[in-house]
C-alpha cells in the first residue's frame, strides 16, 4: 500500500520563528490532507490540498503531486502552534481511505 | 454545538468484555468514520461509513464492528475486548469524505 512519510519527526522553535513541514508519498493520490493534533489530543483539519497552494492566515500549504510531496509552512509560530502535525493521503482507489503518517511533533518556545 | 460527539471519553475493560463505542454527529455528514492511535503513530482507519446501510472496512477491522442504521450515529462494537486494542479511539465525520473533516474528542480505552 501507499506509504507516508513526514520530517522532521520533532521540531522545537522560539516564538516568532518560520517553519517547514514536509510529507512525502510513494504512490499517486487524489486526496491530502494536513491535520494538527493539539497538545489535549483534540484534531483539526488544516488543508485539503490534493495538488497546488493554499494559504489561511499564517498557515499555508503546497502539493506538488507530480514529485509526490507536500509542504506545511510555519510563519510566525506562536506556542498555540504546538503540537503533533499529520499527513494523511488516499489515492485514486478509494480516496477516502485516508492513510497517515506518524506526524511531526512541534514545540513552540516562549 | 454542531460537531461530533463520543462517549465514554475514558473506559476501562477487562479481557473478554465487549462494550459499544457511540459516536454522533449532528452535520448531516454523510461520512463518518472510526480510527485508533496508538503512541508515537498516525492515525489507522478501523471502519468507515458512506451513508445510512453502508459500511466498509479501513486497515485494521479486525476484533471491531460497525453498523449505520441513521446518518447521525456510527456505533464502534469491540466483541471481546483483548489488550492489543487499548488505544485512543477518533470518530470523524465529513461531508463528502474528501475534506473538512470534524473529529470527536476521543475515547482512551484501556484492556487490562
Amino acid at each position: 500500500g501507499i506509504q507516508v512519510e513526514q520530517s522532521p519527526p520533532d521540531l522545537i522553535l522560539q516564538e516568532g520563528a518560520n517553519s517547514t513541514l514536509r510529507c512525502n508519498f510513494s504512490d499517486s493520490v487524489n486526496n491530502l490532507q494536513w491535520f494538527h493534533q493539539n497538545p489535549w489530543g483534540q484534531l483539526i483539519n488544516l488543508f485539503y490540498i490534493p495538488s497546488g497552494t493554499k494559504q489561511n492566515g499564517r498557515l499555508s500549504a503546497t502539493t506538488v503531486a507530480t514529485e509526490r510531496y507536500s509542504l506545511l509552512y510555519i510563519s510566525s509560530s506562536q506556542t498555540t502552534d504546538s503540537g503533533v502535525y499529520f499527513c494523511a493521503v488516499a489515492t485514486a482507489g478509494n480516496n477516502r481511505k485516508l492513510i497517515w503518517g506518524l506526524g511531526t511533533s512541534l514545540a513552540v518556545n516562549p | 454545538n454542531a460537531g461530533v460527539t463520543q462517549t465514554p471519553k475514558f473506559q476501562v475493560l477487562k479481557t473478554g468484555q465487549s462494550m459499544t463505542l457511540q459516536c454522533a454527529q449532528d452535520m448531516n455528514h454523510e461520512y463518518m468514520s472510526w480510527y485508533r492511535q496508538d503512541p508515537g503513530m498516525g492515525l489507522r482507519l478501523i471502519h468507515y461509513s458512506v451513508g445510512a446501510g453502508i459500511t466498509d472496512q479501513g486497515e485494521v477491522p479486525n476484533g471491531y464492528n460497525v453498523s449505520r442504521s441513521t446518518t447521525e450515529d456510527f456505533p464502534l462494537r469491540l466483541l471481546s475486548a483483548a489488550p492489543s486494542q487499548t488505544s485512543v479511539y477518533f470518530c470523524a465525520s465529513s461531508s463528502g469524505g474528501l475534506y473538512g473533516y470534524t473529529f470527536g474528542s476521543g475515547t482512551r480505552l484501556t484492556v487490562v
